[in-house]
């Protein structure tokens, strides 16, 4: 079976704060990709990577920025943690379809 | 523009009544059509995909989809639903070569006794 792994379920931070969620796939997928997703906008696309060193911004990159140094692990990293990015993160993995993490919870005060 | 419209936000149906959940679509290419479900605090499981051929397609748990090209619509259908359906229903648009899909704001169940 097809396994997406967000090590961190739920995170509080301070404003300010580096954050970091990690992001790993055992499926040797080149695609990975990184959403917010919140009520009533549904899943917004932030970054998305197609191999390994590569990304390319989504729809909402501003205060996020990504690493992928090896093709199953791929990091979205928010330099400076606000509280208006307090939302739910899903990590993707994607070949045809698209196989989900189960989601990491950030709070930021 | 590439869009998926879910335009019922939330629906509320009975448990063993059936279940006809709305999804269009605009995409400029031969579209690869998704629903996924989300159970509260969880990831997006799928629930069945369209590719090509026969265009009523099968999924888990007793849903099944259509595929109406005619009217731009991949809606979601189960004949008797049960309270563990209750979730959050997204239908998603994309390209074979997997690089960029599109969500609709999906659709939240509630299922009553």
């Amino acid at each position: 079976d097809v396994k997406v792994t967000q090590s961190s379920r739920y995170l509080v931070k301070r404003t300010g704060e580096k954050v970091f969620l990690e992001c790993v796939q055992d499926m040797d997928h080149e695609n990975m990709f990184w959403y917010r997703q919140d009520p009533g906008l549904g899943l917004r696309l932030i970054y998305f990577s197609y191999d390994v060193k590569m990304k390319e911004k989504g729809d909402i990159p501003e205060g996020y920025s990504v690493s992928r140094e090896k093709k199953e692990r791929f990091s979205l990293i928010l330099e400076s943690a606000s509280t208006n990015q307090t939302s739910m993160y899903l990590c993707a993995s994607i070949k045809n379809t698209i196989y989900f993490g189960e989601g990491s919870w950030l709070t930021v005060v | 523009a590439q869009s998926v419209t879910q335009p019922d936000i939330h629906i509320t149906v009975s448990e063993g009544a059936s279940l006809e959940l709305r999804c269009n679509y605009s995409y400029g290419a031969t579209p690869y059509l998704f629903w996924y479900v989300q159970s509260p605090g969880q990831g997006l499981q799928l629930l069945l995909k369209y590719f090509s051929g026969d265009t009523l397609v099968q999924g888990i748990k007793g849903f099944e989809a259509e595929f109406k090209r005619s009217q731009s619509s991949f809606n979601l259908r189960k004949p008797s639903v049960h309270w563990s359906d209750a979730a959050e229903y997204f239908c998603a648009v994309g390209a074979y070569t997997g690089n960029q899909f599109y969500f609709g704001t999906g659709t939240s169940l509630t299922v009553i006794p």
